[in-house]
């Protein structure tokens, strides 16, 4: 079944800087990948998504980069705030197959 | 968004007694459901597919006659863990799509469950 790697676990980063998060998946097929943002206690909250017949996908500070061939998926966040700590975990699935999620990386960024 | 609603929301129980959880969706139809476990600071782990009308999948590992599934609507999936034990202490979470394109998954608010 399909294997979904994250990297790193945990990320510091200054405010104003960038962040970057890093997926990997196993199964070529898959072709939907979402990256949820959750906080301490509450439940996960899809942040983007993107299709795999899409290569990149923006919105406003947030960025998602798909690389088919090499199977790998990136997150991007600009000018990082504050309220930007959170745990952030990528998945990967095919067609209606549930979600397979990344171990997850938690983002702190330094006021 | 779609809306998925969990409750309770916090549980404490005594081991060998059972606990159920209730996941909703509030403005759309879900003939299928998800049920994930989430122990601290670690990922979500799949335990079983809940389908409407239809028996739960369940995940290699995860113990049908412990964590019974139910889905009798398209808007109510529940969860119970039965002969709860310390060990089953965990954050659970459901999650339903909402349709359209596959895979969009929404969560609901979580259970944390306590056994003492």
């Amino acid at each position: 079944g399909e294997n979904v790697e994250q990297h790193p676990s945990t990320l510091s980063v200054q405010e104003g800087d960038s962040a970057v998060i890093k997926c990997t998946y196993s199964d070529s097929a898959s072709n939907y990948f979402p990256w949820y943002k959750q906080e301490l206690g509450k439940r996960p909250q899809l942040i983007i998504d993107i299709r795999s017949n899409v290569g990149e996908k923006k919105d406003q500070r947030i960025a998602v980069t798909l690389n088919k061939t090499a199977k790998h998926f990136s997150l991007h966040i600009t000018e990082t705030q504050p309220e930007d700590s959170a745990v952030y975990f990528c998945a990967a699935s095919i067609g209606n197959t549930p979600l397979v999620f990344g171990k997850g990386t938690r983002l702190s960024v330094i006021a | 968004g779609a809306v998925v609603s969990q409750h309770p929301s916090r549980v404490i129980c005594k081991s060998g007694t059972s606990v159920k959880i209730e996941c909703r969706s509030l403005d759309f139809q879900a003939t299928t459901m998800f049920w994930y476990r989430q122990f601290p600071k670690q990922s979500l782990m799949l335990m079983a597919t809940s389908n409407e009308g239809s028996k739960a999948t369940y995940e290699q590992g995860v113990e049908k006659d412990k964590f019974l599934i139910n889905h009798a609507s398209l808007t109510l999936s529940t969860l119970t863990v039965t002969s709860a034990h310390p060990e089953d202490s965990s954050f659970y979470i459901c999650s339903a799509s909402a349709g359209g394109p596959a895979g969009e998954l929404f969560f609901g608010e979580g259970s944390r469950l306590t056994v003492l």
